[in-house]
């Protein structure tokens, strides 16, 4: 099974400011077959980027995925209030399907 | 858009079952697979298998094989899951989730259900 590291752990970041989330494969992923999720408190994950770098439908450009092989990037250009949550990294490549263990965002 | 529609929350003992439901509407259930996510307290996204309904095919995360059951009810357009022999360690938020490509069975979610809280407790 793929494992999936994502860092950092917590992320202390003002708004306006840019986030760089990295997320990284215990091997490569099959087809850039990797997706990025948003969870806020008490809600259910929201799809953001799926292969690797298509945005979800009604997701802001500010939002973006990057990235191949063993390394992806997501990257939130400016940072808005609502945008501190917790982010996972999933891979859909290679059975089973894997998830990272987040990186939480929050307001320094 | 598709709208995914969970059941309550659960409070079951040690050794007992659980069913949770999905019910989907304003899409086609039959060709996207319905899968299912759990979230222990505080902790990450733990995927358990999921449903074709299509073909009616099932797959499994090897940690559940056994004690885990998900079906498709396409007359009206429900997926289940059901879970056996349950511990503490089962208490968690359950998601059900849409997969994102037709007729695959893996890939992103692209729609989610509320979640449903099962608690296991003596």
């Amino acid at each position: 099974e793929i494992v999936l590291t994502q860092s950092p752990g917590t992320l202390s970041l003002s708004p306006g400011e840019r986030a760089t989330l990295s997320c990284r494969a215990s091997q490569s992923v099959s087809s850039n077959f990797l997706a990025w999720y948003q969870q806020k408190r008490g809600q259910a994950p929201r799809l953001l980027i799926y292969d690797a770098s298509s945005r979800a439908t009604g997701i802001p450009d500010r939002f973006s995925g990057s990235g191949s092989g063993t390394d992806f990037t997501l990257t939130i250009s400016r940072l808005e209030p609502e945008d501190f949550a917790v982010y996972y990294c999933q891979q859909y490549g290679s059975s089973p399907q894997t998830f990272g263990p987040g990186t939480k965002v929050e307001v320094k | 858009q598709v709208q995914l529609v969970q059941s309550g929350a659960e409070v079951k003992k040690p050794g007992s079952s659980v069913k949770v439901s999905c019910k989907s509407s304003g899409g086609s259930f039959r060709n996207y697979a319905i899968q299912w996510v759990r979230q222990a307290p505080g902790q990450g996204l733990e995927w358990m298998g999921g449903v074709l309904p299509v073909f009616g095919l099932s797959d499994y995360a090897q940690k559940f094989q056994g004690r885990v059951t998900i079906t498709a009810d396409e007359s009206t357009s429900t997926a289940y899951m059901e879970l056996r022999s349950l511990t503490s360690e089962d208490t968690a938020v359950y998601y059900c989730a849409k997969l994102g490509v037709i007729a695959g069975r893996r890939g992103y979610f692209d729609s989610w259900g509320q979640g449903t809280l099962v608690t296991v407790s003596s």
